[in-house]
Order: C-alpha cells, then structure tokens, then sequence
C-alpha cells in the first residue's frame, strides 16, 4: 500500500482564518514532506521532516507553520494567508531509510493534495 | 546550478500513435531520477525510479530509460486514459537530506 491521505480535499478560508491540513501515511516511512503547486507548475518544496524533527524550511512565510506529531501524521498549520496563497497543497512521504550501502531509495509517494482558496 | 529541462512542453497524440517525452538533467550528485503523473487536481502519481545510467523499467504502455545526461519515457500505442501531465525529477543531496529538482511537466493529450 502506497496511500497518502490529506485532509481536507478543499477548504475556502479568509484572510483572518486559521485552519489546518492533515496528512497521514501507514507505510513506515520517516520522512514526511509539504509542497505547495500552482497551476501549470511543478511541486515546490515547502517543509521536510525527517524522523519527526524539521529538516528543511525552504524560507516559508511564518502564515505556515508545520507540526510532525508522530511518524505517520504530519499538519500543516494556516494563519492570516493571502489571496496569493491560493494553490494545490501537497504532502509526500518516504521511506528513509539509514545505513543501506549503495545508497538510499527515497521514492515520494504523494498525496491527493487539498486545493485552497484564500478570499 | 541544478537543473531540470522537460521536452515538449506540450504534445498532443492520436490513439496508437507511440512517441517519447524526454527529460534532460544537469546535475552535481544524482541520486535517482523520478517520472510521476498528474492528472488535474490531483497529486503525482509515481510510475518511475531509475538510479543508474542503462535501467530500463516497463509498465504497461510505459516505459523509462536513461542516460548519463537524459531520460525518455517511451509511451506505445497511447490511449485517451494516458493523456495527463508527466513530470521528470531528479534527487540530488541537500545537506544531510535529499531533494527532488523538477521539471516543468509535458502535458500530453491523446485522442480517440
């Protein structure tokens, strides 16, 4: 089983919300990611958490805030966004794993993304 | 600087007809290279991981190829359910971690 699942699958919000997304995986994977897409654009890296502890900011407004709670949840949290913020969200997983020779398989299985509208 | 380069942007089939979409990589410490499929709205669906140049991986109407300097996603008498946006990564190291390098996509109409 390959399943990543977010929640929810679209959500509208003011510009004085706070909401939040939620990703789970029951694969075993330590290695949990946000992206953010545009139409007609590839995936843009947000957050990665590598074994529940934030890894990599790719220098995020501070509207998002991301939350690791345990290996198979990942959250991320809404506050006062921008119309401009308006996009496809994204959670991937994989695998992580340590210590193999030859190198690791980081294969991201994605999830069906939430669409958001900021008004 | 690492980059990513996905051609043709756009391509548009008749059922049957077979083509290539192809995937040029510029590089420093490849670790994989990755082909999805997304369709609207949704999010990518992963077909393949290559790690070394010569693999070869199938399936179905599918299949990926690569090279020391580019990939090719070989797609045989295409169906109208094939049609879709392919998206190319490559993995390279970020510090302890690893990050894919995307290109922009090939979107790909195929009709009856």
């Amino acid at each position: 089983d390959t399943e990543v699942t977010q929640t929810p699958k679209h959500l509208v919000m003011g510009m004085t919300n706070k909401k939040s997304l939620k990703c789970e995986q029951h694969m075993g994977h330590r290695a949990m990611y946000w992206y953010k897409q545009k139409a007609k654009k590839p995936p843009e890296l947000m957050f990665v958490y590598s074994y529940e502890k934030l890894s990599i900011n790719e220098s995020v407004p501070s509207r998002f805030s991301p939350e690791c709670p345990n290996s198979s949840l990942l959250n991320l949290h809404l506050h006062a966004l921008q119309p401009e913020d308006s996009a496809l969200y994204l959670c991937a997983s994989s695998p992580a794993l340590r210590g193999r020779v030859g190198g690791v398989k980081e294969t991201q299985y994605f999830g069906p993304g939430t669409r958001l509208l900021v008004l | 600087e690492d980059q990513v380069t996905q051609s043709p942007e756009a391509l548009r089939l008749q059922e049957g007809e077979s083509s290539s979409l192809n995937c040029s990589y510029t590089v420093s410490g490849l670790r994989g290279l990755f082909w999805y499929r997304q369709d609207p709205g949704k999010g990518p669906e992963f077909l393949f991981t290559l790690y070394s140049a010569g693999e070869e991986k199938e399936k179905e109407r599918l299949k990926a190829t690569l090279t020391k300097k580019e990939s090719f996603l070989h797609i045989t008498a295409p169906k109208p359910e094939d049609s879709a946006t392919y998206l190319c990564a490559v993995q390279v190291y970020a510090g302890n971690n690893r990050k894919l390098i995307w290109g922009l996509g090939t979107s790909l109409a195929v009709n009856p």
